[in-house]
């Protein structure tokens, strides 16, 4: 059972870089979801996507891009990478809005 | 502003001991409430949700939840901890799109 599958789940980057993550999820979902999650500050939203086409910001989008061309995938872009994007990285994806999400097993990046 | 609030950062209890953690949320409607476990290097595992319907919702590994609508809650309760139950537990509530969540209360198990 796939489900909701993100890589790479290691990289060190260096100020300025760019690099995607990549997310795919198996279970049809039209929901998806990117989360960045800091010690001590729970699960924020960066983006998410209600079907293919459709993307918006959520509670901390800077620095990053989506793109959602189909329903299975859901890249997180990192355009000139600075050090407060280190953090862990969740995708997840839903059925439908509200409902159960489930999620990645994550993707731990380091800028320096 | 929707808004979860977990008020215990960190939690130690002796295992075979009771278990509560808190949970309040604030939103315009009643919202779809959440509790998830992640260990630590995983990713989230949902324990259980409430929707509407019976308020003491049973999830998985044992634990339960209550719905409080009056307090705006969603303890979550073990009546006896296990040493694998060491973790960080998430409540979250789900709006028309997402869920916010709370910052996490850390368990910790002494044997």
């Amino acid at each position: 059972n796939a489900g909701v599958t993100q890589t790479p789940k290691f990289r060190i980057l260096k100020i300025g870089q760019s690099m995607t993550l990549q997310c795919t999820q198996d279970m049809n979902h039209n929901y998806m979801y990117w989360y960045r999650q800091d010690p001590g500050m729970g699960l924020k939203l960066i983006y998410y996507s209600v079907g293919a086409g459709i993307t918006d910001k959520g509670e901390v989008p800077n620095g990053y891009n989506v793109s959602r061309s189909t329903t299975e995938d859901f890249p997180l872009r990192l355009e000139l990478a600075a050090p407060s994007q280190t953090s862990v990285y969740f995708c997840a994806s839903s059925p439908e809005g509200g409902n159960t999400i489930y999620f990645g097993e994550g993707s731990w990046l380091t800028v320096v | 502003a929707q808004s979860v609030t977990q008020p215990d950062i960190h939690i130690t209890v002796s295992e075979g001991a009771s278990l509560e953690l808190r949970c309040n949320y604030s939103y315009g409607a009643t919202p779809y409430l959440f509790w998830y476990v992640q260990s630590p290097g995983q990713g989230l595992q949902l324990l259980l949700k409430y929707f509407s319907g019976d308020t003491l919702v049973q999830g998985i590994k044992g634990f339960e939840a209550e719905f409080k609508r009056s307090q705006s809650s969603f303890n979550l309760r073990k009546p006896s901890v296990h040493w694998s139950d060491a973790a960080e537990y998430f409540c979250a509530a789900a709006g028309s799109y997402q869920l916010t969540f709370g910052k996490g209360t850390k368990l910790s198990v002494i044997p």
